[in-house]
């Protein structure tokens, strides 16, 4: 599985987009670009993927390059419940598959 | 509709110790997968039960064991606990090995003095 790299830190003001940016330039063609937020002291909690088109939820979007090796998370009005690591993660549905978080970005929205 | 559920929240063991942690996956779903997450770090996948079998395993020793019901629920075995084995302990689920998005619980917070 590709492997990829994130900005250790990101802040945010309240109210205003957070855009966490994810290196993948190792995608291959059947995997999948997932992204998922980590609140302290809880588990991983899913927030949206995507193979190449963007993708829209009522949590986030994703916006995932044509040539697909990098991605952003966009948070479109970020609250101070969005502070929490953010990682990005790729991987191929079907087959041998180790899933493998890096650090990811620890997002802090300040007031 | 129940998340997936982890027991006990934190736990403290004496180096040498064993011990077991438990989880009950989201309803519906039949795969469960752990990880181990230190502190700062990223969750490091351990290994993953389907139909009552290990089918994944990540780089962990064999000291590192598990067992899945037939309910789907999970145990994680850890034997001769070594300080570094101080993590947080998480389990997720998933319908089908391959399923996503994985469904995670809260963790098991296990501290070894």
């Amino acid at each position: 599985d590709a492997k990829t790299t994130q900005p250790p830190s990101m802040d945010c003001a309240e109210g205003r987009a957070a855009n966490l940016p994810c290196n993948h330039s190792t995608i291959s063609g059947n995997e999948y670009v997932y992204w998922y937020r980590q609140i302290h002291s809880q588990g991983p909690q899913y927030i949206i993927h995507g193979l190449k088109n963007n993708e829209t939820n009522e949590m986030a979007s994703l916006i995932i390059t044509e040539d697909r090796k990098s991605s952003t998370l966009i948070l479109p009005h970020a609250t101070l419940r969005d502070t929490a690591v953010y990682y990005c993660i790729v991987r191929s549905l079907g087959g041998s598959y180790i899933p493998t978080f890096g650090r990811g970005t620890s997002l802090i929205v300040h007031p | 509709d129940a998340g997936v559920t982890q027991s006990p929240t934190h736990l403290i063991k004496t180096r040498g110790q064993q011990v077991t942690l438990r989880c009950s996956p989201k309803s519906g779903h039949d795969t469960v997968s752990w990880y181990q997450q230190a502190l700062g770090q990223g969750p490091q996948f351990i290994f993953q039960y389907y139909e009552e079998e290990e089918r994944q395993r990540g780089n962990f020793p064999d000291r590192f064991s598990g067992h899945q019901f037939p309910n789907y629920s999970s145990e994680l075995n850890v034997n001769a606990l070594l300080l570094g084995d101080s993590a947080l302990y998480l389990c997720a689920s998933s319908p089908g090995p391959w399923g996503s998005p994985l469904h995670f619980g809260n963790g098991t917070r296990l501290t070894v003095t």
